[in-house]
């Protein structure tokens, strides 16, 4: 089966960190364009990081700096290090793979919750 | 990177037809998509490219895109439609991903 599974969410202090996996099943992570997303409480979706298959990497401007994507082949797995991070940085984070060919998301994991709180 | 303007809610009753924009610069020159979200759930995509459904999405959803609007449209709504509709496109300068901010629908 096709699917993503993503974990390492949970509650952390202003400041810290945290890394999230992601798993895939059925396809290979590194022969896709892998992405992070997430959403606010009650809020939208909002983009936050991307890899290309060829390895290089963007972020969004709020996180630029402070998160890093990166990926382990072996594991088949993509993962986000997020470090210095606050309270505005709580989210569900959904990892997701990008058709390029038209630039949209077709699969999405279940999301992991990142709560930043004292 | 541009901006998608989306109506914070609308509503419908069953068995119509519901309309939700999305609107930006000449976004009519942009790729758009669309994706559904229950609560609770992950975005699940309902049109990609404008006017395409991906397999298992009912004929009711359909798309339009052009001059500074693009639209979704779901025909004969259900019950089971209400949910946060969201359109995409992709910022080819910046390399990412623009959400627009999303519309609940309401099934009266």
């Amino acid at each position: 089966e096709v699917q993503l599974i993503e974990s390492g969410g949970g509650l952390v202090q202003p400041g810290g960190s945290l890394r999230l996996s992601c798993e895939a099943s059925g396809f290979t992570v590194r022969s896709n364009y892998m992405t992070w997303v997430r959403q606010a409480p009650g809020k939208g979706l909002e983009w936050v990081s991307s890899m290309y298959s060829g390895g290089s990497t963007y972020y969004a401007d709020s996180v630029k700096g402070r998160f890093i994507v990166s990926r382990d082949n072996s594991k088949n797995t993509l993962f986000l290090q997020m470090t210095s991070l606050r309270a505005e940085d709580t989210a569900i984070y959904y990892c997701a793979r990008v058709v390029i060919t038209y630039w949209y998301i077709d699969l999405w994991g279940r999301g992991t919750l990142v709560t930043v709180s004292s | 990177s541009f901006v998608l303007t989306q109506p914070p809610s609308v509503s419908v009753a069953p068995g119509k037809t519901a309309t939700i924009t999305c609107g930006g610069n000449n976004i009519g020159s942009k790729s758009v998509h669309w994706y559904q979200q229950k609560p609770g759930q992950a975005p699940v995509l309902v049109v990609y490219d404008d006017v395409h459904r991906p397999s298992g999405i009912p004929e009711r959803f359909s798309g339009t895109n052009s001059g500074n609007t693009a639209t979704l449209t779901i025909s004969r709504v259900e019950a089971g439609d209400e949910a946060d509709y969201y359109c995409q496109s992709w910022d080819s300068r910046s390399d990412q991903a623009v959400f627009g901010g999303g519309t609940q629908l309401t099934v009266l």
